[in-house]
C-alpha cells in the first residue's frame, strides 16, 4: 500500500524556522514526484512545490518561490518542506502528495500537518 | 498559470444527481482530476483523467470533459457525499499545477 505519513502539528512564533516531513512507503520513492499542497484556514488548495527525489529536480509555484525550500532524503524516503522565517500568513494545513506520472494527478495524500504561527 | 473556475456551492436532494463544473478555455484538451475533501480530512482522489475512477470509488461518480468545461457527476447522491470538491490539471511549464477554487456540495 502506498502511504505518505507526515510529521505532527507545529506551533511557532513569527520569525522562527521550521522543517516538516513526509515519509513515503510502498513505492519506488526515487521515481515519483512528491510535493506539498497548502490549505489556509477555510480556503482552497494551493500547490507549493514538488521534487523528483531521484535527481533532486524541484519546481515551485510562483507564490512559493523564495518563501520555502523543498528537499528529499532518498536514504530514508522522506520529503521535507522548510521555512527559514515564518510569518503569521504561513498558518495553514500542509499536505504531502505524490504525483502520478501518467496523468499528473495527486494520489495519495498525506494526513496533513497543521502549522500555526502566532506571537 | 490559468485559474479553473468552479461554482462555490451546489445543493442537491438525496437520491438526485449533482453536477459540479470546472471551467477554463479549452480545458477539454487537458486531463482533469477531481478530489473530494470532507470536513477535517485530507483530500481524496475520486476521478482522474477526466472520468477514470480509482479503486474503491463508487460507480456513482463519473466525469466528462469537453470544450471549455469539465464536469463531475454524482448520481444517486447520499448524505455521505457532502464535501468540498476540487478540480485539478497539469499545465506543464514552470507553474504546472492548477487547482480550481473548490465547490461545496450540500445534500439537502
Amino acid at each position: 500500500e502506498v502511504q505518505l505519513v507526515q510529521s505532527g502539528a507545529e506551533v511557532k512564533k513569527p520569525g522562527e524556522s521550521l522543517k516538516i516531513s513526509c515519509k513515503g512507503s510502498g513505492y519506488s520513492f526515487n521515481n515519483y514526484w512528491i510535493g506539498w499542497v497548502r490549505q489556509m484556514p477555510g480556503k482552497g488548495l494551493e500547490w507549493m512545490a514538488i521534487i523528483y527525489p531521484g535527481i533532486s529536480d524541484t519546481r515551485y509555484s510562483p507564490s512559493s518561490q523564495g518563501q520555502v525550500t523543498i528537499s528529499a532524503d532518498k536514504s530514508i524516503t522522506t520529503a521535507y518542506l522548510q521555512w527559514s522565517s515564518l510569518k503569521a500568513s504561513d498558518t495553514a494545513t500542509y499536505y504531502c502528495v505524490r504525483l502520478d506520472p501518467r496523468n499528473f494527478q495527486f494520489d495519495p495524500w498525506g494526513q496533513g500537518t497543521l502549522v500555526t504561527v502566532s506571537s | 498559470s490559468y485559474v479553473l473556475t468552479q461554482p462555490p456551492s451546489v445543493s442537491v436532494a438525496p437520491g438526485q444527481t449533482a453536477r459540479i463544473t470546472c471551467g477554463r478555455n479549452n480545458i477539454g484538451s487537458k486531463s482533469v482530476h477531481w478530489y473530494q475533501q470532507k470536513p477535517g480530512q485530507a483530500p481524496v482522489l475520486v476521478l482522474y483523467d477526466d472520468s477514470d475512477r480509482p479503486s474503491g470509488i463508487p460507480e456513482r461518480f463519473s466525469g466528462s470533459n469537453s470544450g471549455d468545461t469539465a464536469t463531475l457527476t454524482i448520481s444517486r447522491v447520499e448524505s455521505g457525499d457532502e464535501a468540498d470538491y476540487y478540480c485539478q490539471l497539469w499545465d506543464g511549464g514552470s507553474d504546472p499545477v492548477v487547482f480550481g477554487g473548490g465547490t461545496k456540495l450540500t445534500v439537502l
